[in-house]
């Protein structure tokens, strides 16, 4: 069974700081997902890594993949106040097709 | 352009009703899924389609639950004989394919079983 992991499930953070969010996954494939969820809101797509190595940046976040660590992380880069939200980890794995498999999510809370 | 559109964006059901929950995916957009999602954790995958045909229902949680996309465009998820622990948000997405990898997801509709 595909396991995706987060952590931490919850952090709050003062503005200006820097802080890395960790996905660890149990399957072998290369795709990995980055999604930002509103309270109240639909699932927006933040990052979407293709391949070992992939780094992707915009604005203050920052998303890589390891697929031999089995690891992404979505680095936040002095933080404000609106990168407050969940952030979910997805994967789909190479026997399950497209279907996506979920963290538990990260809730980010940045403080002024 | 316009995303994933769902109705109702709420629905309320006594037990042992059937509800259907509608998907009207992004325009020429091939593949549509769908998902449940509890309070406070990440969608669960239920089914997924490519066209009209049902490509993988291995999430479905039992025979109450089925799926359809008869033109291969709007799709109807309904739950027969609604039971207190289908109350959740239900997610539709869809992607360009499903070699297409991003998948945009609709408002969901929340469900609500008394």
């Amino acid at each position: 069974e595909l396991k995706v992991e987060q952590n931490p499930l919850f952090l709050s953070m003062q503005e200006g700081k820097n802080y890395t969010i960790y996905c660890n996954y149990s399957t072998t494939s290369d795709r990995l997902y980055w999604y930002r969820q509103d309270p109240g809101k639909s699932l927006e797509s933040l990052f979407v890594l293709l391949s070992n190595g992939a780094v992707k940046q915009e604005g203050r976040l920052m998303a890589s993949l390891d697929t031999k660590a089995r690891l992404s992380t979505l680095h936040i880069t002095a933080a404000v106040h609106d990168l407050s939200a969940t952030y979910f980890c997805a994967v789909d794995g190479e026997t399950s097709g497209s279907r996506l498999t979920f963290g538990e999510g990260t809730q980010l809370t940045v403080n002024p | 352009g316009a995303g994933v559109s769902q109705s109702p964006r709420y629905k309320v059901t006594k037990r042992g009703q059937d509800v259907a929950l509608r998907c009207d995916p992004i325009s020429g957009h091939v593949s549509l899924y769908w998902y449940r999602q509890a309070l406070g954790q990440g969608p669960e995958f239920l089914t997924y389609f490519n066209y009209e045909a049902q490509q993988d229902k291995s999430g479905l949680p039992n025979d109450r639950f089925s799926a359809e996309r008869p033109e291969g465009s709007i799709s109807t998820l309904t739950i027969q004989r609604t039971e207190q622990r289908d109350s959740a948000m239900y997610r539709c997405a869809s992607s360009l394919t499903d070699l297409q990898y991003e998948q945009y997801f609709g408002p969901g509709t929340r469900l609500t079983v008394t």
